[in-house]
């Protein structure tokens, strides 16, 4: 059975510090990895990872694959309260199927 | 403007009745998806359709039937043999079937069997 893990469950930072989200995932037939920010409900897009190594950058966040050790970070740099949501890990294994991870909730504070 | 709209926002029903959850999108996708989001739990996929008439079933698909009639429309019945309907629904689409990096979700859906 195809698993995502996401490490913290819940995170608390004070503005500006930096936070760094871990997914570990065991699937078979990997195709990328996607992390999402949910907040109002709705997920938004983040990131798509399909090679390892690879940083994607957008803003402060950032994001790189280890395909090797079958895990992704996500990181956020100088954190806003804008930031606080949870943040969804999510794995395409073959055609059309997606697992996600429970989320990491994270909330920052003034 | 485009998107995804999902309606209603809150629905509540009493145990033993089927329930049609609505999703419409005018983004001219051809990929749409159903999901269902429990505490402690990831989005699980109920459904996804990839092109009018026809739609795939998810990871957890008892209990609930789609169609997919027109290209921006994919309803999601919750019938009465779905043992745990009580969840919060959210409908999702892409612009062609191979493309998950382009989802697009709508507001969800909050359902409540009594």
């Amino acid at each position: 059975e195809d698993k995502v893990v996401q490490s913290p469950l819940s995170l608390v930072v004070h503005e500006g510090d930096t936070v760094t989200l871990n997914c570990s995932y065991e699937v078979t037939n990997f195709r990328s990895l996607l992390w999402y920010k949910q907040e109002k409900k709705a997920p938004t897009f983040l990131f798509m990872l399909t090679s390892s190594g690879i940083e994607k950058k957008s803003g402060r966040l950032s994001s790189i694959l280890d395909k090797k050790e079958l895990f992704s970070i996500l990181n956020i740099t100088a954190t806003q309260t804008g930031d606080s949501a949870v943040y969804l890990c999510a794995v395409e294994a073959s055609y059309q199927k997606v697992t996600f991870g429970i989320g990491t909730k994270l909330q920052v504070i003034p | 403007d485009g998107g995804i709209t999902q309606s209603p926002k809150y629905l509540f029903r009493k145990e033993g009745q089927n329930v049609t959850l609505s999703c419409e999108q005018n983004l001219n996708h051809d990929a749409m998806y159903w999901y269902r989001q429990d505490p402690g739990q990831g989005l699980r996929l109920i459904y996804y359709s990839q092109i009018v008439n026809d739609f795939q079933k998810g990871d957890i698909a008892e209990g609930y039937s789609v169609s997919r009639e027109k290209k921006e429309s994919f309803p999601l019945t919750v019938t009465s043999a779905q043992k745990n309907p009580t969840a919060f629904y959210l409908c999702a689409s892409s612009i062609d079937r191979l493309a998950t990096d382009t989802q697009y979700f709508g507001p969800g859906t909050r359902l409540t069997v009594l």
